[in-house]
């Protein structure tokens, strides 16, 4: 069983476009994270939630807007893409704040076009 | 948290040991020295952490100084499955992200 999956692998879209991107663990974990790494490979933290509260929002525009509607899952949403947004997100979970060991998913490739 | 600098790429030969170098001479006391790796088209994956004592555990070694400005992580018997990308991160314990650099390109050669 994956322990973190995202939805979908690969999102293509155009400029101006809402997306969203599924993220689920089944490790019964508090906290998870959205990551952003792009073109450069720089692997970025964007937001972290514990219990399905808002820890961490690092300077993301507020087109970004994470949900959290129960601990196992932590959904992304975009508002208004722009191109600079292409880059593939990483989701991942972790038992507790600050916890050692973070599992990431496998990532979502998004293309703005 | 302190930064980390690692060389941008290494090569290694099947079978021999991967020895991975991170040097954070600007570490704090309750700072962490953690390892990550990013096989391609994957997402990170932890390998070890400590604080000032060596670890070992079924994936690698981490050696850290005695002064903890340096650490290296090592792969004992490295195979090509171990080709990725290592990230070397400092961090207090408490925090709750980890805040990748740029890492070092391994690359195991037959």
């Amino acid at each position: 069983d994956t322990a973190v999956s995202q939805t979908p692998k690969y999102l293509v879209t155009q400029m101006g476009n809402d997306k969203s991107i599924k993220c689920e663990q089944n490790l019964g974990h508090d906290t998870m994270y959205w990551y952003k790494q792009d073109s450069k490979k720089f692997l970025k933290i964007m937001f972290s939630y514990n219990n399905k509260e808002l820890i961490i929002n690092e300077t993301v525009p507020n087109r970004f807007s994470p949900k959290s509607p129960d601990k196992a899952h932590l959904n992304l949403h975009i508002n208004s893409l722009e191109l600079g947004d292409s880059a593939v997100y990483f989701c991942a979970s972790s038992s507790g704040q600050g916890y050692y060991e973070q599992y990431f998913g496998p990532g979502t490739r998004l293309t703005v076009t | 948290d302190a930064k980390t600098t690692q060389p941008p790429s290494m090569d290694c030969a099947e079978g021999r040991a991967a020895n991975l170098p991170c040097n954070h001479s600007t570490i704090s006391g309750n700072e962490y020295v953690y390892w990550y790796r990013q096989i391609h088209s994957q997402g990170p994956q932890y390998i070890i952490h400590g604080l000032k004592n060596n670890e070992t555990n079924e994936m690698a070694s981490l050696i850290i100084t005695e002064d903890r400005k340096s650490s290296t992580l090592i792969l004992p018997h490295a195979t090509l499955r171990d080709t990725a990308v290592y990230y070397c991160i400092v961090r207090v314990d408490s925090n709750n992200d980890m805040r990748f650099g740029a890492g070092t390109r391994l690359t195991v050669k037959p």
